[in-house]
């Protein structure tokens, strides 16, 4: 059964304290791996697509990457306008269905 | 350009009672998704739909059910709501229906059943 993993559930860090959030995947066929963040009682909104092992994509202070069975997003030097939820989720097959995981709350102190 | 509009944004409905959610995907996007989000988990794919044909279904009662209208737009239907049917329904628009294939979403349906 396809399954997306999300840890930790909660990360609480210092303003300009730089950490990794990790999804881990079991998924037969990964077409593609997303990354969004979703603010309190709002609609995600996306942020990255890897596709194979290997695969890096950068925008801002956040950083992700991609292994067989794991992606990173690394979070450097945050600021509190970083905190929000961040959810991963695969895609496979044919349709457009992605498989997400619970979500890291990330909260950044100033 | 406008992203994926979903009306209406909040919603009071009682035990029983039909509902219908609707969703405008962004221009030039042909695929739309629902999903269901309670609260403190991640979303959960209900339906997808490319060019008005159903092209996947998730583990959903049948209930629900969905459409997708010639010019893309999507309602989703609930029937006899259930107090467990309290949550955030996101629609997803993207331009092609494949699992590689990036999904925008609206910001949501915040529906509450009492």
């Amino acid at each position: 059964e396809d399954q997306v993993t999300q840890s930790p559930e909660a990360l609480r860090l210092q303003e300009g304290e730089s950490s990794s959030l990790n999804c881990s995947y079991t998924v037969s066929g990964l077409r593609g791996l997303f990354w969004y963040r979703q603010d309190p009682g709002k609609g995600p909104e996306f942020l990255f697509t890897l596709y194979s092992a290997g695969e890096e994509k950068e925008k801002e202070r956040l950083k992700a990457t991609l292994t067989k069975k794991e992606s990173f997003l690394h979070i450097t030097a945050p600021k509190p306008e970083d905190s929000a939820t961040y959810l991963c989720a695969v895609g496979s097959g044919n349709t457009g269905k992605l498989i997400f995981g619970q979500g890291t709350t990330l909260q950044v102190k100033p | 350009d406008a992203g994926v509009t979903q009306s209406p944004t909040h919603l009071i409905k009682t035990r029983g009672q039909h509902v219908t959610l609707r969703c405008s995907p962004i221009s030039g996007h042909k695929s739309v998704s629902w999903y269901q989000q309670v609260l403190g988990q991640g979303p959960q794919f209900i339906f997808q739909y490319y060019e008005k044909e159903e092209r996947g279904r998730g583990n959903f009662p049948d209930r629900f059910s969905a459409r997708q209208f010639p010019n893309y737009s999507s309602e989703l239907n609930v029937n006899a709501l259930l107090l467990g049917d309290s949550a955030l329904y996101l629609c997803a628009s993207s331009q092609s229906p494949g699992g590689n294939t990036e999904a925008f979403f609206g910001q949501g349906t915040r529906l509450t059943v009492v």
